[in-house]
């Protein structure tokens, strides 16, 4: 399968853990996009890589919030210190170029206990 | 207000009926416009790109009204596996191109 993975796909915690996400990419793509979203919602951005550089952040992140990309590949996210608001699936999407054409990986889905 | 808005639905529709969805955005500089599809409980997929003249793909067809900034999606001959939300998806002007505003979707059911 040569699509985005994401790991892990559940993610059960206490309020106040730490949990990460990793997302591998397509790996022909250059572009990473970590996206949120809770039922009902369209996915909200996060953040974005051009390879291993991290060029936006949205404010939706808070400082709990980090996101790297190490060599341009894989993709990380932390949250720390978790919150029942941090409940949600968590999206990751990578682009080749700037085509629009966003390939999402399943996510992965958190709840904040 | 948000910068795409979309009417949550739900549609219920019977196959072979054409339905049509609507979109607004706020920032008239934005350039850069989409329809993506999710299933339920799964990761959205890009459906098609919405260009300035108008586009047609098979029984979809979209249409982009810079004037009114208004985006729409029409579905021709709806089938049982067109059920699905439909999100609206927007580019956020002056950003990379990736930074993509979603609208909350529009919920579609077609029945047999």
């Amino acid at each position: 399968d040569t699509g985005v993975s994401q790991d892990p796909r559940h993610k059960i915690t206490k309020r106040g853990q730490n949990v990460t996400f990793r997302c591998d990419p397509i790996s022909e793509h250059n572009r990473l996009y970590w996206y949120r979203q809770t039922l009902g919602q369209g996915p909200e951005f996060l953040t974005y890589f051009q390879n291993e550089a991290q060029l936006e952040k949205s404010r939706l992140l808070s400082d709990r919030f980090s996101a790297e990309r190490p060599k341009g590949s894989f993709s990380t996210l932390e949250i720390q210190r978790t919150e029942q608001g941090d409940s949600a699936m968590y999206l990751c999407a990578s682009e080749r170029g700037a085509t629009g054409e966003l390939f999402f990986g399943e996510g992965s889905r958190l709840t904040v206990l | 207000r948000k910068e795409v808005e979309q009417d949550p639905g739900p549609f219920n529709v019977p196959e072979g009926a054409t339905v049509a969805f609507n979109c607004t955005y706020s920032n008239s500089a934005s350039q850069s416009f989409f329809w993506y599809r999710q299933d339920c409980r799964k990761e959205p997929k890009l459906l098609m790109s919405v260009y300035s003249s108008g586009n047609e793909d098979g029984r979809f067809t979209a249409q982009l009204n810079r004037a009114s900034q208004y985006i729409s999606l029409l579905i021709r001959d709806s089938k049982l596996s067109d059920s699905a939300t439909y999100l609206c998806v927007v580019n956020r002007p002056g950003s990379t191109l990736g930074r993509l505003y979603f609208g909350r979707g529009t919920q579609l059911t077609v029945w047999p």
